[in-house]
């Protein structure tokens, strides 16, 4: 069965620092990865996904199969950047049955 | 405004009742999808339809019910027999099959039931 662990509920950094907020799966093909995000008062949303291999408000994220993680960084942290983050995954086969992981509140300290 | 709408925004039942949430969307998505989530325990998949007509199981369909008789809308039933139907819904809907379609997700329904 697939699974997403983000053993991380709560992070807290200050601006400017780095973030890095830590996605673990385990599936035993070839999973596709995304990263959503939740601002407050807004909806769950696509931050980024592996195929695109795209940087998207400074955050990037690499997949390494053999570490199976996903984690998604930025150098710098802004102060907009304060929200709860959740790593999906998806069999990439079929319909989007995606598989998230419990989330990880982000909150940048001015 | 195109996007998903959820509708009630806060739903209170009382237990032994049946309940609908509503769920509908002008985005011409062909997939459509109900979540639950729960503190600590991120999103889980309830029920999907990837066409009129047709829905499959999720992770914890148990004690659901849902129907896809309008490209639009997909409501979900939470019946008497779900155990635990206090929780937070999130619909959401995606333009096709596969993973180039990214999840649009609504504003989600809170249901109480006492």
């Amino acid at each position: 069965a697939q699974r997403v662990t983000q053993p991380e509920k709560l992070l807290s950094v200050f601006k400017g620092a780095p973030v890095e907020l830590k996605c673990n799966y385990s599936y035993s093909g070839s999973p596709e990865l995304f990263w959503y995000v939740q601002y407050s008062r807004q909806r769950l949303q696509l931050l980024l996904r592996h195929i695109s291999r795209e940087s998207i408000k400074g955050f990037t994220a690499d997949l390494n199969k053999g570490e199976t993680s996903f984690h998604l960084k930025k150098p710098f942290a802004q102060e907009e950047d304060s929200a709860m983050y959740y790593c999906a995954l998806t069999p990439g086969e079929g319909a989007q049955k995606l598989v998230f992981g419990q989330g990880t509140r982000l909150t940048i300290n001015p | 405004d195109g996007g998903i709408t959820q509708s009630p925004k806060y739903l209170f039942r009382k237990e032994g009742q049946n309940v609908t949430l509503s769920c509908e969307q002008n985005l011409n998505h062909d997939a459509m999808y109900w979540y639950r989530q729960d503190p600590g325990q991120g999103l889980r998949l309830i029920y999907y339809s990837q066409i009129v007509n047709d829905f499959q199981k999720g992770d914890i369909a148990e004690g659901y019910s849902v129907s896809r008789e309008k490209k639009e809308s997909f409501p979900l039933t939470v019946t008497s027999a779900q155990k635990n139907p206090t929780a937070f819904y999130l619909c959401a809907s995606s333009l096709g099959q596969g993973v180039s379609s990214p999840l649009h997700f609504g504003n989600g329904t809170r249901l109480t039931v006492t």
